[in-house]
């Protein structure tokens, strides 16, 4: 069975550009996240999907911060503009279902703004 | 979610078994105890997770409290592959898997 599917794999971009990132879930898995982690920290819960729908968004910094989920399947994380504490690993995730059920996870994206 | 309290760090020797620790003393009744581990540079790792019953697997055994505040996760044989940080996690319905600082494990020759 084929895993989460991240790109790329690092990126370094200067502060205040903008930066995509792209996850492939598992198929068949309904449920997806993202999470951002900070050297150092466990990893911090961005954004939660539910199909295509968003289901927890409380913690993404919303003035800089985006993410969608098209046709329920592939999703795209974007930063702009990006700020030197934006330096970080993105991770995304995905499960069968919200509870339950194991999350598997990606390698990540690690991003660095100089 | 319930918060979780992990030491941050446990050394175990080599072929023993390791035993990490985990409170969740505000866990409610319908929450699952999920245990992960990461190793440098790689994405967390799903190893168990449990509800009210002792639970075993290929990798681990978890070990719940009757009254479910803590719960114990079990590497019965740790090798140097091991030596990761692991996160116990408390997880209700829709909600988020919610990551503290974990526990640090360094396997010792």
């Amino acid at each position: 069975e084929a895993g989460v599917a991240q790109s790329p794999r690092y990126k370094i971009i200067e502060k205040r550009q903008s930066v995509a990132f792209w996850c492939n879930p598992i198929s068949g898995h309904a449920t997806l996240y993202w999470y951002q982690q900070i050297l150092g920290q466990g990893p911090k819960l961005l954004i939660q999907f539910q199909n295509n729908g968003v289901v927890d968004d409380s913690q993404l910094p919303k003035d800089r911060f985006s993410a969608e989920r098209l046709k329920g399947v592939d999703s795209t994380l974007k930063i702009q503009p990006a700020k030197l504490e934006d330096s970080a690993v993105y991770l995304c995730a995905s499960s069968l279902e919200a509870s339950g059920t194991e999350a598997f996870f990606g390698q990540g994206t690690r991003l660095t703004v100089v | 979610d319930a918060k979780t309290t992990q030491p941050p760090s446990m050394d175990c020797a080599e072929g023993r078994a390791a035993n990490l620790p985990c409170n969740h003393s505000t866990i409610s009744g319908n929450e699952y105890v999920y245990w992960y581990r990461q190793i440098h540079s790689q994405g967390p790792q799903y190893i168990i997770h449990g509800l009210k019953n002792n639970e075993t697997n290929e990798m681990a055994s978890l070990i719940i409290t009757e009254d479910r505040k803590s719960s114990t996760l079990i590497l019965p044989h740790a090798t140097l592959r091991d030596t990761a940080v692991y996160y116990c996690i408390g997880q209700t319905g829709a909600n988020n898997l919610f990551f503290g600082t974990g526990t640090r494990l360094t396997v010792i020759p």
